[in-house]
């Protein structure tokens, strides 16, 4: 069975900018949650989906979003992109979000 | 809100010893995650403790959980350098997963041969 896949690997954007990342689960799970891993805050909770909705967001600015669609894949958004944005961002998927989390490659974002 | 305390945060040791991963946690919670993670890599999962008293073992690494004193631990034995990694602790912060889970800062372990 194929594992969480993230697209783009890396990327590299500059302040005020916006980014767009995606993440397909595992086959079956229906639940999505996004991580942001910096070398300062380490690994935070950004938000969790499940059949298509927004279940819960850690304490993140509005400037981060995100999307479930109905084949339970993801999309998370950053807006306005600030310096510190930079970090690798991780998405995880669980059958159900209860259930052991499943781990992507990441998306590593450099913000200039 | 809930606090994952980790130590120690770094650890050298040498191949064939043992030692031992501490992971504490502020609130009560029933399932406990332990992560791995390679350098420039993702999070591999390597156990999920679901109850008091849970233990689980898979080759050198064998984890623990107590939920009383709100403390899991992962032992490793006899250490190999392959075991040279980052291991993080992680807490399901609702007990339904929706609130996502909170994780220690890690330990960063190398083992020298």
């Amino acid at each position: 069975k194929a594992g969480v896949t993230q697209t783009p690997r890396y990327l590299i954007k500059t302040r005020g900018q916006q980014v767009t990342l995606s993440c397909s689960p595992i086959s079956g799970h229906r639940s999505v949650s996004w991580y942001q891993q910096t070398p300062g805050q380490g690994l935070q909770f950004l938000f969790e989906y499940f059949s298509e909705t927004q279940r819960n967001k850690g304490n993140f600015p509005g400037r981060f979003s995100g999307r479930q669609f109905s084949n339970s894949r993801s999309e998370m958004n950053v807006s306005t992109l600030e310096l510190g944005d930079s970090a690798l961002y991780l998405c995880a998927s669980s059958l159900v979000a209860s259930e052991t989390q499943y781990f992507g490659p990441g998306t590593r974002l450099l913000v200039l | 809100e809930l606090k994952v305390e980790q130590n120690p945060l770094f650890l050298s040791m040498q191949e064939g010893k043992n030692y031992t991963i501490y992971c504490n946690y502020s609130t009560t919670s029933d399932r406990l995650y332990w992560y791995r993670q390679d350098p420039g890599k993702s999070l591999e999962s390597l156990f999920v403790l679901l109850s008091n008293g849970a233990v689980k073992q898979e080759g050198r690494l064998m984890a623990s959980l107590d939920t009383k004193a709100r403390l899991s631990t992962l032992h490793i034995t006899a250490a190999v350098h392959d075991l040279s990694a980052t291991y993080f602790c992680a807490v399901d912060n609702s007990g339904g997963g929706a609130d996502g889970l909170t994780f220690g800062k890690g330990t960063h372990l190398i083992i020298q041969p």
